[in-house]
């Protein structure tokens, strides 16, 4: 069965700190990871893409097979990351994706 | 350019009324996906389309549920005989490849 865990639904740090947001997966094959991100009063929107290997807006993730995880970090926060993260999966290709229930992430100034 | 765009943005509706929502998305995306967000849960697929091929329907939860895609524009997406259970956030989304581009969602309350 294909499943997307987030197991913080709350996580607040303080501004400056590091920051991880963790993701699990199940998926049978080689999925597509990840992560959207929707900040206040707008739309959901992707933050990055495993395969990529991008770092955007400072944020970095990793994918570990061998743990079937996908978290995602940041080793100084900002105010402005305050927003709600979704870890997603799909299949190779354009495909739906499965997302995990999110974790809403505060920045404390 | 324009982003994806869906309307109504909210829907109060009464047990047992059928609802049609629709989604504009995003010019040339050949792909179109509809999810559904119950309060305080993650995004859940409801259906997708792409071009030309037999949409997926595997995420539809009822025979209530149906939509549609005219070409590789406009998708409606009807709820028949509304439930409470049925209120939720609706949100579409549009593709090209792999990045998803989702609109401001439908917000379905069912009283």
């Amino acid at each position: 069965a294909q499943r997307v865990t987030q197991p913080e639904k709350l996580l607040s740090v303080f501004k400056g700190a590091p920051v991880e947001l963790k993701c699990n997966y199940s998926y049978s094959g080689s999925p597509e990871l990840f992560w959207y991100v929707q900040y206040s009063r707008q739309r959901l929107q992707l933050l990055l893409r495993h395969i990529s290997r991008e770092s955007i807006k400072g944020f970095t993730a990793d994918l570990n097979k061998g743990e079937t995880s996908f978290h995602l970090k940041k080793p100084f926060a900002q105010e402005e990351d305050s927003a709600m993260y979704y870890c997603a999966l799909s299949g190779v290709g354009a495909q739906k994706l499965v997302f995990g229930q999110g974790t809403r992430l505060t920045i404390n100034p | 350019g324009a982003g994806v765009s869906q309307s109504p943005s909210n829907k109060v509706t009464e047990k047992g009324k059928d609802v049609e929502l629709r989604c504009d998305p995003i010019s040339g995306h050949t792909a179109l996906y509809w999810y559904r967000q119950r309060l305080g849960q993650g995004l859940e697929f409801l259906i997708y389309f792409q071009g030309n091929s037999a949409p997926d329907k595997s995420g539809l939860p009822s025979d209530r549920f149906s939509a549609e895609r005219t070409g590789e524009s406009v998708s409606t997406l009807t709820i028949q005989r509304t439930q409470q259970e049925d209120s939720a956030v609706y949100l579409c989304a549009s593709s090209k490849r792999y990045e998803q581009y989702f609109g401001p969602g439908t917000r379905l309350t069912v009283t």
